[in-house]
């Protein structure tokens, strides 16, 4: 089974400021067919997942341009440019390129 | 627009079953992999188990393998999981989830699962 490990596992941000999250993998998500398996979520309360990113920078149809993700191999980063207050839940990479696909253990994200 | 609405949650005991039903609409069912995704409580998300698009392929997380069955009624626009032989730890929260790709796109809100005596 593929690990996922996020850092860090909270973060407190100030409106308008940067946030950044890490995600490492414990293999390559990187397929024969050039495409690199990994995705991006937020968890609302009281919501379901939502798809922010996939295929480690593909922002999904009406995410905000504010989220952007990066990286290759097995090190991956999600940054928010300036966080806003609805952007505040857990975010999860989750790979999908091995079964069982695998989530990090997520990032609570709060607004200072 | 697309549209999951699961059904099914509830209450059962150890050892017990349920059969959890998620009703899809706003796009071509027929054209989509699905997903089971769950997230027990205070813990993260973890993803339960797929089925192809035309039903004949299945895959499953291994704490679930050969106690859940996954399967789809086209005809109805529905997916359905069937849990046996339940545990406490099968508590949470069920999720499905279009597939896209590699990943899923779309999430319902969810049904509840206990199981408790």
């Amino acid at each position: 089974e593929i690990v996922m490990t996020q850092t860090p596992l909270s973060l407190s941000v100030t409106p308008g400021q940067p946030a950044s999250i890490s995600c490492k993998s414990s293999q390559s998500l990187l397929h024969s067919d050039g495409k690199t398996s990994l995705c991006w979520y937020l968890h609302k309360p009281g919501q379901s997942p939502q798809l922010l990113i996939h295929e480690v920078s593909n922002r999904f149809s009406g995410v905000p341009d504010r989220f952007s993700g990066s990286g290759s191999g097995t090190d991956f980063t999600l940054k928010i440019s300036r966080v806003e207050a609805e952007d505040v839940g857990v975010y999860y990479c989750m790979q999908g390129i091995q079964v069982p696909w695998t989530f990090g253990q997520g990032t609570k994200v709060e607004i200072k | 627009q697309v549209q999951l609405v699961e059904s099914g949650g509830g209450v059962v005991q150890p050892g017990g079953s349920l059969r959890l039903s998620c009703v899809a609409s706003g796009f071509t069912f027929t054209n989509h992999g699905m997903h089971w995704v769950r997230q027990a409580p205070g813990k993260g998300l973890e993803w339960v188990s797929y089925i192809h698009y035309d039903g004949t392929f299945k895959d499953y997380t291994d704490s679930v393998e050969g106690r859940f069955t996954i399967s789809r009624d086209d005809s109805k626009n529905t997916l359905y999981l069937q849990m046996n032989s339940l545990r406490a730890e099968d508590t949470a929260i069920f999720y499905c989830a279009r597939d896209l790709h590699r990943s899923f796109d779309y999430c319902g809100q969810g049904t509840l699962v206990t199981v408790s005596s």
